[in-house]
């Protein structure tokens, strides 16, 4: 059972380039979710996803886009890379709860972007 | 999702118990307590939560004050590997899994 698996590792990226980080679970886990880390900081919530074809925008949304077409991806698009977005991004995945499905995260081991 | 208050730091000598306290005065009454860490940068691991009964696993207890305005992550054992950024997250249900992330409490466990 592979889990949450986020690709690639490590990016470094030119101001204005575009790139897409990859996120999937093997779980059946309906809620994904984005979240950047910066240093000494909690993780704060870029966009999320409670199914396939439902996202929704978290506390940082702008520069990135996502899509959720099924329910095992979940990749994060950065239109236009900026310095700023220069931080370790992890993808999260869980069950809704209903059922009494147990409902705690799952998380990636993240995606290290430096954008110069 | 209620704020939460943890200490930034706290240290344990190791195979003491480590009792990780966290502020959640806020808190409203359909709201989850979690708890998670975070080893060395990686991923976040779910350790435990709960409603308003204590709660035990394998990794953890959680004790959780009658007016649930305030909870304990208690490590019983700790050990160099318990060595990590702790974070308390208060969530209801619905609307997807969104956790609000503080600062956390960086634990040390030391010899």
């Amino acid at each position: 059972n592979a889990g949450v698996t986020q690709t690639p590792k490590f990016q470094v990226l030119k101001t204005g380039q575009s790139m897409t980080l990859q996120c999937a679970q093997d779980m059946n886990h309906e809620y994904m979710s984005w979240y950047r880390q910066d240093p000494g900081m909690g993780l704060r919530l870029i966009h999320y996803s409670v199914g396939a074809g439902i996202t929704d925008q978290g506390e940082v949304p702008n520069g990135y886009n996502v899509s959720r077409s099924t329910t095992e991806d979940f990749p994060l698009r950065l239109l236009s890379a900026a310095p700023s977005q220069t931080s370790v991004y992890f993808c999260a995945s869980s069950y809704s709860g209903t059922g009494g499905r147990r409902t705690e995260a799952f998380f990636g081991q993240g995606t290290r972007l430096t954008v110069v | 999702d209620a704020k939460t208050t943890q200490p930034p730091s706290m240290d344990c000598a190791e195979g003491r118990a480590a009792n990780l306290p966290c502020n959640h005065s806020t808190i409203s009454g359909n709201e989850y307590v979690y708890w998670y860490r975070q080893i060395h940068s990686q991923g976040p691991q779910y350790i435990i939560h709960g409603l308003k009964n204590n709660e035990t696993n394998e990794m953890a207890s959680l004790i959780i004050t009658e007016d649930r305005k305030s909870s304990t992550l208690i490590l019983p054992h700790a050990t160099l590997r318990d060595t990590a950024v702790y974070y308390c997250i208060v969530r209801g249900t619905g609307g997807g899994n969104k956790l609000t992330f503080g600062t956390g409490t960086q634990l040390k466990v030391e010899l």
